[in-house]
């Protein structure tokens, strides 16, 4: 069985850019988080989706956002990128709300 | 003041001792999750409790509800155990929050 896909792995962008991470879940799974893990904070929580539908957002500006697709897979964009973006961003899927969650391996996003 | 306390914030262990990183968090929970997150950025699930314990093989988590406080234990600790474990808690609409961390060095 397939694992939590994250595509691309590493990116470098520069300020002002955009950027769009993708997420494949595991097949099946229909919620999909995404986190952001920094030195400085730590891991914190971006969004999730269940069933295309956003359920839960956590405390990050606006220039993040997402979407979930009706196979499940999601992807997160970040606008007008700044320094402090350049981070880990993570998606975990699991299969129903308050199941074991399942995570990728992270894109690692270099803001210059 | 984070919601989620974890402790000690770095350990370092001779291969074979026996290892306890703690976790405490301040609200309720819908249940806790124990991660590992090696260098390179991967994270494993290890254990999602919502009561008692569990075991997996060396790895054993325990959980107490009342005192909101969970134990990770790792017997027989070996250097590939080394990782940085993170505990997290979910709250009833799936969100999630995280506590910083503890760095996990075993040596041989």
């Amino acid at each position: 069985k397939a694992g939590v896909t994250q595509t691309p792995r590493y990116l470098i962008k520069t300020r002002g850019q955009q950027v769009t991470l993708s997420c494949s879940p595991i097949s099946g799974h229909r919620s999909v988080s995404w986190y952001q893990q920094t030195p400085g904070q730590g891991l914190q929580f971006l969004f999730e989706y269940f069933s295309e539908t956003q359920r839960n957002k956590g405390n990050f500006p606006g220039r993040f956002s997402g979407r979930q697709f009706s196979n499940s897979r999601s992807e997160m964009n970040v606008s007008t990128l700044e320094l402090g973006d350049s981070a880990l961003y993570l998606c975990a899927s699991s299969l129903v709300v308050e199941t074991e969650a399942f995570f990728g391996q992270g894109t690692r996003l270099t803001v210059v | 003041k984070n919601e989620v306390e974890q402790s000690p914030q770095n350990l370092t262990a001779q291969e074979g001792e026996f290892i306890t990183i703690n976790c405490s968090y301040s609200v309720g929970i819908s249940a806790l999750h124990w991660l590992q997150q090696h260098p390179g950025g991967g994270i494993v699930s290890l254990f999602m409790l919502s009561s008692g314990k569990k075991k997996h093989g060396r790895l054993i988590a325990t959980i107490n509800i009342q005192e909101k406080h969970s134990s990770l234990h790792i017997t027989a600790s070996h250097p590939r155990d080394s990782a940085v474990y993170i505990c997290a808690v979910q709250y009833n609409n799936n969100d999630m929050r995280f506590g910083a961390g503890t760095r996990l060095t075993v040596k041989p």
